[in-house]
């Protein structure tokens, strides 16, 4: 089945730093690639969108030079959180299709943030 | 707006009986339907695709699309302890856009 891979999967980080978590498609090639986070006790929001070779698609409210993606392959997405703060800490969590339209969303094991 | 909805639960059945969880979808045109099961602390993983109104039966679990109804639901049978997560269900819309929208989620608890 199809594997999508994040890391790492757990991170502390100092406020004010910034951290990058990857997400890449094991066995299928994404052209689109979708970035969720999730607190405690509440449902995957998502964040935006990643286009392989273009600009992603921010959800409103979510900054997009906060939160840079870039989607530089048909395997490979990343999601940098800039500057962080402790208001960041959360469950980051990727996901992946492959080429076929009405195929499901397949998900990474998620990275926990957590700034200090 | 493209909605999906689920009640929220949370929902408790006992070890062995049969669970019911229901969504309800708003865009018509939606040709895609999956259920989500997702551990406290974990990511989703995908438990079940439906494409087509009836039945889909995937070992203890079945799922059911009436688009006429625009109502997807999940049924569990002899459920176990291990059972007990938040479902989300998740409809892909009509449009070039295809996105994918996740129902709140229901919150499932099997007591032993």
């Amino acid at each position: 089945g199809a594997v999508v891979s994040q890391h790492p999967s757990r991170v502390i980080c100092k406020s004010g730093t910034s951290v990058k978590i990857e997400c890449r498609s094991l066995d299928f090639q994404a052209t689109t690639m979708f970035w969720y986070r999730q607190f405690p006790k509440k449902s995957l929001m998502l964040m935006a969108t990643s286009n392989e070779g273009s600009k992603a698609t921010y959800e409103q409210g979510v900054e997009k030079d906060k939160f840079l993606i870039n989607h530089a392959s048909l395997t490979l997405s990343t999601l940098t959180v800039t500057s962080a703060h402790p208001e960041d800490s959360s469950f980051y969590i990727c996901s992946a299709r492959d080429r076929t339209n009405n195929s499901p969303l397949h998900f990474g094991n998620g990275t926990r943030l957590t700034v200090t | 707006q493209k909605e999906v909805e689920q009640n929220s639960g949370p929902l408790s059945v006992p070890e062995g009986a049969i669970a019911s969880l229901n969504c309800t979808y708003s865009d018509r045109g939606s040709q895609s339907f999956f259920w989500y099961r997702q551990y406290s602390g974990k990511s989703p993983e995908l438990i079940m695709s439906i494409y087509s109104n009836g039945d889909k039966e995937d070992g203890r679990f079945t799922a059911q699309l009436n688009k006429a109804s625009q109502y997807v639901s999940l049924l569990i049978r002899d459920s176990q302890p291990s059972d007990s997560a938040t479902y989300l269900c998740a409809v892909i819309s009509s449009g070039s856009a295809r996105q994918l929208t996740f129902g709140s989620g229901t919150q499932l608890t099997v007591l032993p």
